[in-house]
C-alpha cells in the first residue's frame, strides 16, 4: 500500500509570512512529486512538481525534494490570505501514471 | 490552456437512477484520463484510468459494473453511475494528461461534479 503523509492541521500563518508544508511518501520507486491547491468545494490545482533532488523555485512557491529521505516539502512565501486552502503533495507512481495524494494539510493565512 | 471540462457540475438524483458525467479536454487531446472520487473532509481516491479505445482499468475495490467509463475520443471520457445509491453521493473529479509520460505532462483536473442520490 502506497502511502502519502500529510499534517492535516490546519497550519495558521500571518500574512507575509513563510508557510512550510511537508510530505513523506513509502514508494521508493516515485520520481516526480506534484503539489496542488484545493479550495474548499473546488478541485485540486497544480502549484508544481519536481522530479530532481534539491530546490525549485516558482514565484513564491519552492517545492524541497530528498529522495533519500522521502520526503517533499512545499514553502510559500509571503503568503497572502487567498493562500489559504488545503496543500495536496502528490508523488506519481514509479514507473507508472498514476498519483497518489495525501490527506492534504490545510493552510490558513490570517490578516 | 490544458482546460479540462465537467458536465454536469452538480446533479440530484432519485436512488437507484444512473447517472452520467462528461469530462472533456477542450485545448489538448488526452491520452489518458483518470477519474477520482472524494468524499468530504478526505483525499481524492483514484476510480479508475481511462485510456482512449480501450477498456478502462479500475482500482482495487471499485465496481466496474457500477461505474462505467467510455473514453471514446482523445477529448471525452464518461462515467456512468449506474443504479446509484445514497453512498454513491460524493464530489467525481476527471483529470487528463496529454501525452505519454506523466512525469512531464501533468494531470490537469475539471472542476468536478457533486453528485447527491436521495
Amino acid at each position: 500500500q502506497k502511502e502519502v503523509e500529510q499534517n492535516s492541521g490546519p497550519l495558521s500563518v500571518p500574512e507575509g509570512a513563510i508557510a512550510s508544508l511537508n510530505c513523506t511518501y513509502s514508494d521508493r520507486g516515485s520520481q516526480s512529486f506534484f503539489w496542488y491547491r484545493q479550495y474548499s468545494g473546488k478541485s485540486p490545482e497544480l502549484i508544481m512538481f519536481i522530479y530532481s533532488n534539491g530546490d525549485k523555485e516558482d514565484g513564491r512557491f519552492t517545492a524541497q525534494l530528498n529522495k533519500a529521505s522521502q520526503y517533499v516539502s512545499l514553502l510559500i512565501r509571503d503568503s497572502q490570505p487567498s493562500d489559504s486552502a488545503t496543500y495536496l503533495c502528490a508523488p506519481l507512481e514509479g514507473g507508472g501514471n498514476k498519483l497518489t495524494f495525501g490527506t492534504g494539510t490545510q493552510l490558513k493565512v490570517e490578516l | 490552456g490544458a482546460v479540462v471540462s465537467q458536465h454536469p457540475s452538480w446533479v440530484i438524483c432519485k436512488s437507484g437512477t444512473s447517472v452520467k458525467i462528461e469530462c472533456r479536454s477542450l485545448d489538448f487531446q488526452a491520452t489518458t484520463m483518470f477519474w477520482y472520487r472524494q468524499f468530504p473532509k478526505q483525499s481524492l481516491m483514484l476510480m479508475a484510468t481511462s485510456n482512449e479505445g480501450s477498456k478502462a482499468t479500475y482500482e482495487q475495490g471499485v465496481e466496474k459494473d457500477k461505474f462505467l467509463i467510455n473514453h471514446a475520443s482523445l477529448t471525452l471520457s464518461t462515467l456512468t453511475v449506474t443504479s446509484a445509491h445514497p453512498e454513491d453521493s460524493s464530489f467525481y473529479i476527471c483529470s487528463a494528461i496529454q501525452g505519454e509520460q506523466a512525469h512531464t505532462d501533468t494531470q490537469y483536473f475539471g472542476p468536478g461534479t457533486r453528485l447527491t442520490v436521495l
